[in-house]
C-alpha cells in the first residue's frame, strides 16, 4: 500500500510569490491533515478535511493560506503572496474514518520543505 | 528506502499496568523524536533525543534511544487514562523532513 506523498520535497522561493504544496493521501483514507514545522520546533496543527470539507481549520495562520480538497481526493495548500515567517515544513497525515466515528492513526508524509527568501 | 518501524500498533492495557511502544530504524538517526496524539487531537511534540544511548524522563514516561542511533523505546510506567492516545516515533530523512513510525495506540481496558 501507498504511504501519504507530498510533492514538492523542497520549493525555494521569493518573498511575495505564490507556492502550492500537494498532499496525496492514502488511497481510501478521507480525512487529511495539514501540519507545519518551523525552524525545528514542534509541528503545528493547520486543518482538517473530512473528504472535500473542511473540518477544523482553526490553525491556519491566516488568509494568505487557501486550502483545498476537490474531489476529496488529493490536496493542495496555496501559499499566496509567501512571506519569510512561512518558511517551514509542511507535512501532511491522512487516516480513515472507523464505524463509531472515530478516526484512525494518522499516516504522515515526508513533508515539503519551504524556503521563503 | 529509509523506513522507521513501530511496534505493537495497538496496546490494550489495564489502569496501572505498564506500557511499552518500539521504534526501529533501517538507517542510523541523527535524532529521533516522540509525539503524543490524544483520541480526536492532534500530534503534540513530547520530546527528541539525540545523544546514542540516551535516556530521558518525564514523570512516568522514560525515553531511550539505542546505542546504535536506529531504534528507540517509550515505556509507561502504570498507565492512568490521561495516558490514552497514539504514541508516534519521527526519525529524520533528511535535514529537515521526517519519516514517521505508522504509532502505537494505548488502549486502557475497561
Amino acid at each position: 500500500e501507498a504511504g501519504v506523498t507530498q510533492f514538492p520535497s523542497h520549493s525555494v522561493i521569493e518573498k511575495g510569490q505564490t507556492v502550492t504544496l500537494r498532499c496525496d493521501p492514502i488511497s481510501g483514507h478521507d480525512n487529511l491533515y495539514w501540519y507545519r514545522r518551523v525552524m525545528g520546533k514542534e509541528i503545528k496543527f493547520l486543518l482538517h478535511f473530512v473528504k472535500e470539507s473542511k473540518q477544523d481549520e482553526s490553525g491556519m495562520p491566516n488568509n494568505r493560506f487557501l486550502a483545498e480538497r476537490t474531489g476529496g481526493t488529493y490536496s493542495t495548500l496555496k501559499v499566496q503572496p509567501a512571506e519569510l515567517e512561512d518558511s517551514g515544513v509542511y507535512f501532511c497525515a491522512s487516516s480513515q474514518e472507523i464505524p463509531g466515528g472515530y478516526r484512525d492513526t494518522q499516516y504522515f508524509g515526508p513533508g515539503t520543505r519551504l524556503t521563503v527568501l | 528506502g529509509q523506513q522507521v518501524m513501530q511496534i505493537p500498533q495497538y496496546q490494550h492495557v489495564q489502569e496501572g499496568e505498564d506500557f511499552t511502544t518500539y521504534c526501529n530504524s533501517s538507517t542510523t538517526l541523527s535524532n529521533i523524536q516522540w509525539y503524543k496524539q490524544r483520541p480526536g487531537g492532534h500530534p503534540v511534540f513530547l520530546i527528541q533525543l539525540v545523544k546514542s544511548g540516551e535516556v530521558k524522563k518525564q514523570k512516568r514516561l522514560t525515553f531511550q534511544f539505542g546505542e546504535a542511533k536506529k531504534n528507540s523505546s517509550l515505556h509507561i510506567t502504570a498507565t492512568q487514562t490521561t495516558d490514552v492516545g497514539t504514541y508516534f516515533c519521527a526519525g529524520p530523512r533528511s535535514n529537515y523532513q521526517l519519516i514517521w513510525g505508522a504509532g502505537t495506540k494505548l488502549i486502557i481496558k475497561p
